[in-house]
């Protein structure tokens, strides 16, 4: 059964703290996707990697960075959290070949006070 | 580059009817065009997908159909149950990432009894 799991469902953080949010995934896929979801604006691309140290920004990098040092592991981090930065996280991951389904984490809800 | 745009954002229909949600993309580039379920509280899930050498896909209540000169797609649901309620997401793949998706805003579905 495939797997792609989060390290928390619901996260409180402080303005200005720094926040780690982990996702790993067990279907040894290559690519690996981070996304906010926020009500009416769908899933927004923040980054992504295809392979291990690789990493290109999505469509909202501003303020996240990431880091891809195994393949089975993609954390996003926010250097200083902002209120404006609370919102739903979705990782998902999926293979560089053959069908393109992406696989989707729970989802971290992430509130900044 | 890529825009996906979504109708309606919400919908309501009686459970047997049928329900339609329609998608316009903006790159003549895309070629492959998922659609995901997100039922309340749980992680989005691929649910049909068609590729642009295709003009319609089914599967058992549920098909999608392409028009690539118009650069829409559609995602039909017939005989529609209380289960299909949920937020509906079309997406389109981008050139020269054609494993990155960019996601239409979402669609509210409920299916009254």
């Amino acid at each position: 059964d495939v797997k792609v799991t989060q390290s928390s469902r619901y996260l409180v953080k402080r303005t200005g703290e720094k926040v780690f949010l982990e996702c790993v995934q067990d279907m040894d896929h290559e690519n690996m996707f981070w996304y906010r979801q926020d009500p009416g604006l769908g899933l927004r691309l923040i980054y992504f990697s295809y392979d291990v140290k690789m990493k290109e920004k999505g469509d909202i990098p501003e303020g996240y960075s990431v880091s891809r040092e195994k393949k089975e592991r993609f954390s996003l981090i926010l250097e200083s959290a902002s209120t404006n930065q609370t919102s739903m996280y979705l990782c998902a991951s999926s293979l560089s070949t053959g069908g393109r389904e992406q696989y989707f984490g729970p989802g971290t809800r992430l509130t900044v006070t | 580059g890529e825009n996906v745009e979504q109708h309606p954002s919400t919908l309501s229909v009686q459970e047997g009817d049928s329900a339609v949600i329609k998608c316009t993309y903006s790159d003549s580039a895309s070629n492959y065009f998922p659609w995901y379920k997100q039922e309340l509280g749980k992680r989005p899930q691929l649910i049909i997908d068609i590729r642009s050498n295709v003009g319609e896909k089914k599967d058992q209540r549920i098909a999608v159909t392409l028009n690539k000169t118009a650069k829409h797609f559609s995602l039909h649901i017939t005989e529609t149950q209380p289960e299909d309620s949920a937020v509906y997401f079309c997406a389109a793949s981008i050139r020269n990432y054609g494993q990155n998706f960019v996601f239409g805003p979402g669609t509210r579905l409920s299916v009254l009894p």
